[in-house]
């Protein structure tokens, strides 16, 4: 299994500009996140999804989108880009069901808005 | 507003020694308590984690000690290596729902050898 793979790695962004972040997970799990973390801020949650069609918000959705048409993927939209999105963002997926609250992270991508 | 807060904010520890990082909430309605260790470049992963029918988990070196009358949890790393220089992360989720994680503001901890 290759985990929770992201994609790019690395972007740089003009203001304005928009862009969609790729993730996706080979572990057949129902719950995707993303997060974004700030230097000396912890991990945001901006949105979850619990299946494919269900999205909702978390805490910092504002200026993004997400969708779930399948499983496996679980894209993230920026629509005009704003320096404030300067950020490292992180995709994590995990399992339903209490007992499954481990939530695995792949590796990120480091966004940088100018 | 951060639901979990965490101390220190950085820590250096010599080898051998024991590594404290504390985490505080205020929410009685989590009940799960994981503590994500991230190397830099990584993505964090998922270290030890506690429910808060029990005071205390230990697994290996790293225990949590938890206190739910006071709404705290500590991390404790024995026998401090530099192998376990990284960033810590205590979260706390809500019953129910989707689980979704409060992180705290994470501890950059560094073993000198």
């Amino acid at each position: 299994n290759a985990g929770v793979t992201q994609t790019p790695k690395f972007r740089i962004l003009k203001i304005g500009q928009s862009m969609t972040l790729q993730c996706t997970q080979d572990m057949n799990h129902n719950y995707m996140y993303w997060y974004r973390q700030d230097p000396g801020m912890g991990l945001k949650l901006i949105y979850y999804s619990v299946g494919a069609g269900i999205t909702d918000k978390g805490e910092v959705p504002n200026g993004y989108n997400v969708s779930r048409s399948t499983t496996e993927d679980f894209p993230l939209r920026l629509e005009l880009a704003a320096p404030s999105q300067t950020s490292v963002y992180f995709c994590a997926s995990r399992l339903q069901g209490r007992e499954h609250n481990e939530q695995f992270f792949g590796p990120g991508t480091r966004l940088t808005v100018l | 507003q951060q639901q979990v807060k965490q101390s220190p904010q950085s820590l250096i520890v010599q080898k051998g020694g024991i590594s404290i990082i504390n985490c505080a909430y205020e929410n009685t309605a989590f009940d799960y308590f994981p503590w994500y260790q991230q190397f830099p470049g990584k993505g964090p992963a998922l270290l030890i984690a506690i429910r808060p029918d029990v005071s205390e988990k230990k697994e290996g070196r790293f225990t949590i000690s938890f206190n739910k009358s006071a709404k705290q949890f500590s991390l404790h790393i024995m026998d401090s290596q530099p192998g376990d220089s990284a960033t810590y992360f205590c979260a706390a989720s809500l019953r129910g729902g989707a689980n979704n994680l409060f992180f705290g503001t994470g501890t950059r901890l560094t073993v000198i050898p």
